[in-house]
């Protein structure tokens, strides 16, 4: 089935630092990827739809300059994370709907989630 | 605002028993409603998905019903065993791309804690 790898699993860092997390499909071509946010006891919370070639479309409440998105191809999307503080604290989880076109608004799609990134800051 | 409840929030049930998990939303206008599976600490397993025009679902064990006008879904997982332990979570997808400026975007409910005891 199709694969969607989240990398790190884990990050431990210091107040200050930028983080950057790596979500890739593995086995399918992803046009459009989403960032998720999840806090103890509480739902997945959208930070962002990241399509490949163009900027990432944020929630309302979601930093753009703190929270960087990149698409730059058909598997990969990337989130770093700038200037992490213990609030930015949280599991953050990828996923990829497949498809290959720019109007994919196919939520027919199967949507793909990766496992997860835990971030702690110091 | 698109809002998803799931009741209860958490449930333990000895091993064998059938049991229902509940989700409600507050917009009938979903393109369709997914069930996950989400182990700790690890992303989501999709379960089921039921498109805004079915009623249910149903893959081995589990069945999804869909009752839209009313903005309800139920997961019913038959004869459980100790390895479906895990928090289960409800989503729906929107139409529009009002909510949230996303289009087709998934609401996630809060899940429902599931465990089954040998």
């Amino acid at each position: 089935g199709a694969v969607v790898s989240q990398h790190p699993s884990w990050v431990i860092c210091k107040s200050g630092t930028s983080v950057k997390i790596e979500c890739r499909s593995l086995d399918f071509q992803a046009t459009t990827m989403f960032w998720y946010r999840q806090f103890p006891k509480q739902s997945l919370m959208l930070m962002a739809t990241s399509n490949e070639g163009s900027k990432a479309t944020y929630e309302q409440g979601v930093e753009k300059d703190k929270f960087l998105i990149n698409h730059a191809s058909l598997t990969l999307s990337t989130l770093t994370v700038t200037s992490a503080h213990p609030e930015d604290s949280s599991f953050y989880i990828c996923s990829a709907r497949e498809g290959s076109s720019y109007f994919s608004f196919d939520s027919n799609q199967p949507q793909h989630f990766g496992d997860g990134t835990r971030l702690s800051i110091l | 605002k698109q809002e998803v409840t799931q009741i209860p929030a958490a449930l333990s049930v000895p091993e064998g028993e059938n049991l229902v998990l509940n989700c409600s939303f507050t917009d009938s206008a979903i393109y369709n409603l997914q069930w996950f599976r989400q182990d700790p600490g690890k992303g989501l397993t999709s379960l089921l998905l039921i498109q805004s025009s079915q009623r249910e679902q149903t893959s081995g064990r589990l069945n999804a019903s869909l009752d839209k006008s009313s903005g309800r879904s139920t997961l019913y997982i038959a004869a459980s065993q100790p390895g479906d332990s895990a928090t289960y979570l409800c989503a729906v997808r929107q139409w529009g791309v009002n909510y949230g400026g996303s289009q087709g975007n998934l609401i996630f409910g809060k899940g429902t804690k599931l465990s089954v005891k040998p």
